[in-house]
């Protein structure tokens, strides 16, 4: 049973294209979901989200949670081609749980 | 951010060999670390959580006896495959978190691509 569900599973656009990638859930109790990018290797931490409805931003990344409605999204405008990557969505459940979604795998053509 | 410093990055061996994977912390203590496995196109499966000075907390499904790990000092970790068979073969990727109270996030070395011949 998939306690973390990502899509679309993959996605193709072209540079300057803007992006939505969206994250569910089951978990209402949880402390924290958060976001990574992951290119070649390890992935790299983008957002952690811990309130309903405020908006994390960073650059051309933004990252909000619903909490009501038990989803989050990852907004990326002006994408460019660097930012081709799987994207991952995690939930925190308890201290040491940590839940992954399949990821997104982003391809952003020239 | 944190540095998790994770080695070998790509490692080759023949059947019935055994492979060590080191995770250390760089600047910070780690109390807690995570073996995560992950498959072509699939996401991270969780194998085990170990905590510093006593015995990991495995998964269902992952064997404790074939998948080691040592999590000695407050800096590393290790996860030693023993008798690996082909169908070992997988990316493996340790992680991370501080102290409690300090930081939820998790800090992801940069994996180790494992290929039994």
């Amino acid at each position: 049973e998939d306690k973390v569900v990502q899509s679309p599973l993959s996605l193709v656009v072209h540079e300057g294209d803007t992006v939505t990638l969206n994250c569910s859930y089951e978990v209402t109790n949880f402390r924290s979901l958060l976001w990574y990018k992951q290119e070649k290797k390890a992935p790299t931490f983008l957002f952690m989200l811990t309130s309903s409805g405020i908006e994390k931003k960073s650059g051309r990344l933004s990252s909000i949670l619903d909490k009501k409605e038990l989803f989050s999204i990852l907004n990326i405008t002006a994408t460019q081609t660097g930012d081709s990557a799987v994207y991952l969505c995690a939930l925190n459940y308890n201290f040491n749980k940590f839940y992954f979604g399949s990821g997104t795998k982003l391809n952003v053509k020239p | 951010g944190a540095v998790v410093s994770q080695h070998p990055s790509r490692v080759i061996c023949k059947s019935g060999t055994s492979v060590k994977i080191e995770c250390r912390s760089l600047d910070f203590q780690a109390t807690t670390m995570f073996w995560y496995r992950q498959f072509p196109k699939q996401s991270l499966m969780l194998m085990a959580t170990s905590n510093e000075g006593s015995k990991a907390t495995y998964e269902q499904g992952v064997e404790k006896d074939k998948f080691l790990i040592n999590h000695a000092s407050l800096t590393l970790s290790t996860l030693t495959v023993t008798s690996a068979h082909p169908e070992d073969s997988s990316f493996y990727i340790c992680s991370a978190r501080d102290r409690p109270g300090i930081g939820e996030k998790l800090f992801f070395g940069s994996g180790t691509q494992l290929s039994v011949l």
